[in-house]
């Protein structure tokens, strides 16, 4: 198992466009949370998808969106970039039927916005 | 409102010396506490949680709610334990979302 995936490792937009990152979670997870890691900062909770639907969100705005497959893939999707979204993206996978808390980590999208 | 605080920012210590992470919180109900680690080039990874009450790598973290605490700490540090450290905290239950503190560099030297 090669545990959480994210695609693309690396990503370079300009102010104005659109962006999509891929998560793959770690094999028997069907929970998949994002986060935002800004430079010398904790990663930040957007949002958690369970069952193809949004469970939870953090305080960012519409412009962040996301989708879960039924295979339990993810997607966020970033509109109108601000070079503010420059940060690294991190997707965390759990099973919710284990009752505790543990979500495992994927190496990250680091995404530059010029 | 859920917040996590790492009052610093770096530790650096030697060999052999004690190492103690300090992490606070605030939370309204009974949260649960994590510490995570980033090594270099490697990917975030938890370390350790407060319900486990284990020690891994010889760290261990009591959760002291009267001062909202969940400081890290080992008796001797290693070289290897070098790494980024970030506190976190999420409420009660599966797949609560995560809270992180801004992290603390550790840095062992030989």
């Amino acid at each position: 198992d090669a545990g959480v995936t994210q695609s693309p490792t690396h990503l370079i937009k300009t102010r104005g466009q659109q962006v999509t990152l891929r998560c793959s979670p770690k094999s028997g997870h069907d929970t998949v949370s994002w986060y935002q890691q800004a430079l010398g900062q904790g990663p930040q909770f957007i949002f958690q998808y369970y069952e193809e639907e949004e469970r939870q969100r953090g305080n960012f705005p519409d412009r962040f969106s996301g989708h879960q497959f039924p295979n339990y893939s993810s997607e966020l999707n970033v509109n109108a970039l601000l070079l503010g979204d420059s940060a690294l993206y991190l997707c965390a996978s759990s099973k919710l039927a284990e009752g505790y808390n543990e979500q495992f980590f994927g190496p990250g999208t680091r995404l530059t916005v010029l | 409102a859920q917040r996590v605080t790492q009052p610093e920012k770096l530790l650096s210590v030697f060999k052999g010396a004690p190492v103690e992470l300090k992490c606070n919180y605030s939370y309204s109900g009974s949260p649960e506490l994590f510490w995570y680690v980033q090594y270099s080039r490697q990917r975030l990874q938890l370390l350790l949680r407060h319900i486990s009450r284990e020690s891994i790598k010889g760290f261990t973290a009591d959760l002291n709610k009267g001062e909202t605490s969940f400081h890290l700490k080992k008796p001797f540090a290693q070289e290897e334990d070098s790494a980024m450290y970030y506190c976190a905290l999420s409420g009660i239950g599966a797949n609560s979302k995560l809270t992180f503190g801004k992290g603390i560099t550790l840095s062992v030297r030989p």
